[in-house]
């Protein structure tokens, strides 16, 4: 079955720039979306096909995804912005969603 | 607005039986598949079926094909996820999330989650 891998957990300062990675086989021959998850909360999608943000989502979430790789770029990262993300992508008609990971901002 | 609601939370037994819904309103509930997605608590996303209303075809992680069955009402605009036997590992929050046409698409809208419980 299709997998993808995230690291566990990324730290960043406030006003820097976080990187979120998610691994998979040809991941760029798929469209890939990443969900943020506050404790609590619903996910909520903050990136569809590849480097789309829906509606009310901030213009510093941004995307890609090429060869075996997809990346969460988050711009002047914000206290607000700590928070459990995920990858996603469709193999088959079935989600298939990375680990997750968890990101400090401190 | 667009929002799916979920049935309250349940705390159940071993065994027994459980139906939990997702009610849509707001959209045209027949034109989105509705999809579910458990997590386990302390734990990620796990991906379990979904199903297209408007000709109730649905598909099922191979995780989950067996352990669950997920079906929809299209004229109360209701998606279900149902198990005949519950078992302690069954303990877990549900989301229901819709998603458009085409593997484009992410899942935009969520459902606020129900709470299963099973406990002897």
């Amino acid at each position: 079955s299709y997998e993808l891998t995230q690291p566990p957990s990324v730290s960043v300062s406030p006003g820097q720039t976080a990187s979120i990675t998610c691994s998979g086989d040809k991941l760029g021959h798929k469209y890939a979306c990443w969900y943020q998850q506050k404790p609590g909360q619903s996910p909520v999608l903050v990136i569809y096909q590849d480097n789309q943000r829906p509606s009310g989502i901030p213009e510093r979430f941004s995307g890609s995804n090429s060869g075996n790789t997809a990346t969460l770029t988050i711009s002047g990262t914000q206290a607000m912005d700590e928070a459990d993300y995920y990858c996603q992508a469709w193999d088959s008609s079935t989600a298939v969603f990375g680990g997750g990971t968890k990101l400090t901002v401190l | 607005e667009e929002q799916l609601v979920q049935s309250g939370a349940e705390v159940k037994k071993p065994g027994e039986s459980l139906k939990i819904s997702c009610k849509g309103s707001g959209f045209s509930f027949n034109n989105y598949w509705i999809g579910w997605v458990r997590q386990m608590p302390g734990r990620g996303l796990e991906w379990m079926g979904i199903i297209y209303p408007g000709d109730s075809d649905t598909r099922y992680s191979p995780s989950f094909q067996g352990q669950v069955t997920v079906s929809a009402d299209s004229s109360i605009k209701t998606a279900f996820l149902q198990w005949n036997s519950l078992k302690a590992s069954d303990t877990a929050m549900y989301y229901c999330a819709r998603r458009e046409l085409g593997d484009r698409h992410g899942l935009d809208v969520w459902g606020q989650g129900t709470m299963v419980i099973v406990t002897s």
